[in-house]
């Protein structure tokens, strides 16, 4: 089966600009979670997808974080304006059963802010 | 807070030798915890699991352990190989209706030829 995607691998932008990452699960996993690793720290949770309904956004850092997936199916990540800190890899996930091992993770979006 | 932490940053070893990578998690209550493997322009890749309800538990070359009484994890690999250089991350499962998982920093394995 084909593996959770992520699109774009790379991302520079300028501090002030809209970047909108995109990640597609496996097909048929009703979770998809979103989380990153900023600065070579631990990666931490941003937000939990039930089909296309939030389940928990407990761990967005502030609004200029927008999430959404649309027919439960892709999900897209906005940051709106981008600021330096938000700098790190973005990480996308999706399960089935909703169970850490069932986790399958995406390769990541680096996303530069200069 | 919720936290999980490894002790060790970076681990170097020579090929074939065995590597242990430890982890401490601060939340008694989680019931679950994992082992992913990252290598460099990839996303993390699950290991091995382990419930809380045991104590160690084997793999393909290898062994998780848990001490649930000082709240510590640890991995090991045994002959460890050039493919296994990458950064290790433990994480702890918290269950409930997210399952969300909390992350420790990650130690970065060097396997020396």
């Amino acid at each position: 089966e084909a593996g959770v995607t992520q699109f774009p691998s790379h991302s520079v932008i300028e501090k002030g600009q809209t970047v909108t990452l995109r990640c597609d699960p496996i097909s048929g996993h009703d979770n998809l979670y979103w989380y990153r690793r900023v600065m070579g720290k631990e990666i931490k949770f941003l937000l939990h997808f039930v089909k296309e309904s939030k389940q928990d956004e407990s761990g967005m850092p502030n609004n200029r974080f927008l999430a959404e997936r649309t027919g439960g199916t892709y999900s897209t990540l906005k940051v709106q304006p981008a600021e330096l800190e938000d700098s790190g890899v973005y990480f996308c996930a999706s399960s089935q059963v909703g169970l850490g091992y069932g986790y399958t993770f995406g390769s990541g979006t680096r996303l530069t802010v200069v | 807070g919720e936290s999980v932490g490894l002790h060790l940053p970076t681990l170097s070893v020579q090929e074939g030798d065995n590597s242990i990578i430890n982890c401490a998690y601060s939340n008694s209550a989680s019931d679950y915890f994992i082992w992913y493997k990252q290598e460099s322009g990839k996303g993390p890749q699950f290991i091995i699991d382990i419930r809380s309800n045991m104590d160690k538990r084997q793999g393909q070359r290898v062994t998780v352990l848990l001490n649930k009484t000082v709240k510590h994890l640890s991995l090991q690999i045994a002959a460890t190989q050039p493919g296994d250089s990458a950064v290790y991350f433990c994480a702890e499962n918290l269950g409930g209706a997210t399952n969300k998982l909390i992350f420790g920093t990650g130690t970065l394995l060097a396997v020396q030829p």
